[in-house]
């Protein structure tokens, strides 16, 4: 138990679907973070939160869309994905935006068919 | 190009042996810290080094950093089987915020 919960664990979805992912924390951490791991590919950052404000976009298509409600949550929106977004999507905190260990969940996997 | 590439790739060792992993990166940083990955699960965080240390301790697990090569090593002890996972460096970039770069992963398996 790392005290980031990640739901679902597995997402099988069509390319027209829209579905969302969730992460929720348990540490009062102020910065969330979501990666992407794809195989054979270091993880890619794709979005920063800091105290429930984007400080980091990283040239994320549109079909994907971040939300932060509160400093518990984070969203990962996704809408008319593609079959190369099939991947583990990992959630992370930080104490704060500029310090050092990340504190991840367990992922979700997302397959698009 | 990625900041941090681990060395080997893949490593297979068995129980009780060392198992050592290198990590390079390319540009100057502020911290360098090792992950490690259960198949399919997340990242857990085992060990950071600040860029003015040389060596760090944490239980069988021991980390170098040498910044005039660029260089980082992970070296695990008397392995064991539930040492089996993928390990990853990260590196914060001197200025960089909290934004980790990870490399593509050492992954080792520690058969019995």
């Amino acid at each position: 138990e790392t005290g980031v919960t990640q739901t679902p664990r597995h997402l099988v979805m069509g390319m027209t679907n829209k579905k969302s992912l969730k992460c929720e924390q348990h540490l009062g951490h102020n910065a969330m973070y979501w990666y992407k791991q794809s195989a054979k590919k270091p993880l890619e950052l794709m979005f920063v939160y800091s105290l429930e404000e984007r400080v980091e976009n990283n040239s994320v298509p549109s079909r994907f869309s971040p939300e932060c409600p509160n400093s518990s949550h984070l969203f990962l929106h996704l809408h008319t994905l593609q079959p190369e977004d099939s991947a583990l999507y990992l959630c992370a905190t930080a104490r704060a935006f500029n310090t050092g260990e990340l504190f991840f969940g367990e992922g979700s996997r997302l397959t698009v068919l | 190009s990625q900041q941090g590439e681990e060395d080997p790739q893949a490593l297979s060792i068995q129980e009780g042996e060392n198992a050592t992993m290198n990590c390079s990166y390319k540009t100057s940083i502020n911290n360098l810290q090792w992950y490690r990955q259960n198949s399919g699960r997340g990242l857990v965080h085992l060990i950071l080094i600040r860029s003015n240390e040389r060596e760090k301790h944490s239980g069988r697990l021991r980390v170098t950093l040498d910044t005039s090569k660029k260089s980082s090593s992970l070296l695990i002890t008397a392995s064991r089987a539930a040492d089996t996972a993928s390990y990853f460096c990260a590196t914060v970039l001197t200025g960089g915020g909290n934004k980790l770069t990870f490399g593509t992963g050492t992954q080792l398996k520690v058969e019995l």
